[in-house]
């Protein structure tokens, strides 16, 4: 069966750090992995993308993401955190092999302190 | 470019009854997805059309049915509403069914009583 793990319901960081979300995940073939963010009243965004090729994938806000199949991750990374990175991160695989179906994880917290 | 659009954005409803939710999808999009999110939750995949047909499913009855229109707006029917139902309904609509990110609507916040 198809899954997605976001082991930490909440990461704390402080403003200018790096950040580190994980995700791993278990899917039949080769997956398509997705990182979306949600911000309070607002709806879900499109962050990036693995699809294929270079491990390492650049996004929107400064955000990339590490491929990892040995381990079947897709961490989200920035630098440098800003305040305004607080909001709840999403991650999302598709296997070529599905009837589809986009995966989530239950979602992570991100909070960063000034 | 207009973005994806839902409707209502909120409704109450009565156990029992049935309701129809409404979706335009992102101009040039084919794709159009549906979404159950609790709160708290990761949005769970109800199902997905691609040009007016559904090529995919998730965990939920008959009793969710769809169907895609010629300019490839949506709609989510629900029957026999339950408690349970009670949730953020969102749209999302790509270019592709598979390799390509989705773009979101704000969604629909549905009530049973």
């Amino acid at each position: 069966a198809q899954s997605v793990a976001q082991p930490e319901d909440q990461v704390n960081v402080a403003e200018g750090n790096p950040l580190t979300v994980k995700c791993t995940y278990s899917v039949s073939g080769n997956p398509y992995l997705f990182w979306y963010v949600q911000y309070p009243n607002r709806g879900l965004q499109f962050l990036l993308k693995y699809i294929t090729g270079d491990n390492l994938v650049k996004g929107s806000y400064g955000f990339e993401a590490e491929f990892n199949k040995s381990q079947t991750s897709f961490h989200l990374k920035k630098p440098s955190a800003l305040v305004s990175d607080s909001a709840l991160y999403f991650c999302a695989v598709r296997g070529m092999d599905s009837n589809y179906q986009l995966i989530w994880g239950a979602g992570t917290k991100l909070i960063i302190k000034p | 470019e207009t973005g994806v659009t839902q409707s209502p954005t909120h409704l109450i409803k009565t156990r029992g009854q049935q309701v129809t939710l409404r979706c335009s999808s992102q101009s040039g999009h084919n794709t159009v997805s549906w979404y159950q999110q609790a709160l708290g939750q990761g949005p769970q995949f109800i199902f997905q059309y691609y040009r007016e047909e559904e090529n995919g499913r998730g965990n939920f009855p008959p009793r969710f049915s769809g169907l895609q229109f010629p300019n490839y707006s949506s709609e989510l029917n629900v029957n026999a509403l339950e408690l349970d139902d009670s949730a953020l309904y969102l749209c999302a609509s790509s270019l592709s069914r598979r390799r390509d990110e989705q773009y979101f609507g704000p969604g629909t916040r549905l009530t049973v009583t």
